[in-house]
């Protein structure tokens, strides 16, 4: 399956400053999902986006699904030291039926205090 | 959240040894289940789909005699890394769905292998 490619590859910020991860697709997805995974541990599900232009909120955390359904982001607000790990977009392939996930290349968050 | 379990959590072996990976889905029934290889510093590779009960579906490159997967019940799947080498080292995690819930996958707590 086609991998998604997410950007950037690494970030730092300073705590408290705000944080994006953007997941692009070259097709279209049936929906999008996030995970978190902290260092040394596994992923972790976070949200699912299933319909264009969908924007769902998680406390600090901003998900959206982009109109055309090719890319997603991934924004959090105000980082805590919490935040770090790597943030992966996973998607389904088409209709498959089998829900073997895919991920993206990951974005690795570091939060500087 | 569903809970998935994944056993051992780090191995050491020799070249040449066989290691056995178990993921057990401890509270729901999986007829699939995923595993998974993650490099340093990279992204989780699908390796292959286990299904209870039939063959496991092996993603191009993966070679099938290396690693054996068997899923003989709802509750279980086991990833068997044949003849290791150093080259097999990595970290290995399995994921599952809940037949009855809804898309989101729960992952187990992944197993280090290191092959000296």
């Amino acid at each position: 399956g086609q991998q998604v490619m997410q950007i950037p590859q690494y970030q730092h910020v300073q705590e408290g400053e705000d944080f994006t991860t953007y997941c692009n697709s070259s097709t279209t997805l049936s929906n999008i999902q996030w995970y978190k995974q902290r260092p040394g541990g596994h992923p972790v599900f976070l949200i699912q986006l299933v319909k264009s232009g969908e924007v769902k909120k998680q406390k600090r955390l901003t998900f959206q699904f982009g109109e055309a359904k090719k890319n997603s982001s991934l924004h959090i607000t105000a980082t805590q030291t919490t935040d770090v790990g790597t943030y992966f977009c996973a998607r389904l392939p088409g209709t498959s039926g089998t829900y073997k996930y895919i991920f993206g290349t990951g974005t690795r968050l570091k939060v500087l205090a | 959240g569903a809970v998935v379990s994944q056993h051992p959590s780090r191995v050491i072996c020799k070249s040449g040894t066989s290691v056995k990976i178990e993921c057990r889905s401890l509270d729901f029934q999986a007829t699939t289940m995923f595993w998974y290889r993650q490099f340093p510093k990279q992204s989780l590779m699908l390796m292959a789909t286990s299904n209870e009960g039939s063959k496991a579906t092996y993603e191009q490159g993966v070679e099938k005699d290396k690693f054996l997967i068997n899923h003989a019940s709802l509750t279980l799947s086991t990833l068997t890394v044949t003849s290791a080498h150093p080259e097999d080292s990595s970290f290995y995690i399995c994921s599952a769905r809940d037949m009855v819930g809804g898309t989101e996958a729960f992952f187990g707590q992944g197993t280090r292998l290191t092959v000296v």
